[in-house]
């Protein structure tokens, strides 16, 4: 167990460019979270995925925002035409849920993040 | 909408002291709750899960305790070290699955 990896660690882009981050979770893990943090603050919740399918979004995420999990395996993350108040620090988290309770973990595992830098 | 509080904001305490961390969240219809732990631009490393039908849970130097009906959780370090310096985040989580974060306790243990 590798546990939650994400990359980059670090993107440093201009003002109107495009970014891509990708996560990769704990492996039997089923569900798949993003979150957002910014300095000084708790994360906040984005979207999240169980297996392929995309069941929540916040309204923090603008049209600009796209989250795919293709095949219930890895996630991205991507950002169009970047603005300043993108810089943030994009975590990943992943978690094992069942419809039998008693057999779900329900802890969410983090990634180190993605520190975004929007110039 | 689920608001959590965490108090005090910051802490610095020398060596060896017991701390106690709050935590207060609004809706207390939840499923459970986790306290993280973040160093400096790092990710969160999960430390301690309360089911919603649990009151504490224990682990090593740390103890959570869980209130659901009073909308409280208590996180409690054991004579601190310096490698306890970070921050403190609790989360409580409800059934629709986003873990809601307060803004975190910023510790500092000095030698």
């Amino acid at each position: 167990d590798t546990g939650v990896s994400q990359d980059p660690r670090h993107k440093i882009t201009k003002r109107g460019q495009n970014v891509t981050f990708r996560c990769d979770p704990i492996s039997e893990h089923n569900r798949l979270y993003w979150y957002r943090q910014t300095l000084g603050q708790g994360p906040e919740f984005l979207t999240y995925f169980q297996n392929e399918a995309q069941l929540e979004k916040s309204r923090l995420l603008s049209d600009r925002f796209s989250a795919e999990r293709p095949k219930g395996s890895f996630s991205t993350l991507e950002i169009q035409r970047t603005e300043q108040g993108d810089s943030a620090m994009y975590l990943c988290a992943s978690s094992y849920r069942t419809s039998v309770p008693v057999l779900s973990t329900d802890t969410q595992y983090f990634g180190p993040g993605t520190r975004l830098t929007v110039l | 909408k689920q608001e959590v509080t965490q108090i005090p904001a910051a802490l610095s305490v020398p060596e060896g002291e017991n701390l106690v961390l709050n935590c207060s969240f609004t809706d207390s219809a939840i499923y459970n709750l986790q306290w993280f732990r973040q160093d400096p631009g790092k990710g969160l490393t999960s430390l301690l899960l309360i089911q919603s039908s649990q009151r504490e849970q224990t682990s090593g130097r740390l103890n959570a305790s869980l209130d659901k009906s009073s909308g409280r959780s208590t996180l409690y370090i054991a004579a601190s070290q310096p490698g306890d310096s970070a921050t403190y985040l609790c989360a409580p989580l409800r059934d629709t699955d986003k873990l809601i974060f307060g803004t975190g306790t910023r510790l500092q243990v000095f030698p």
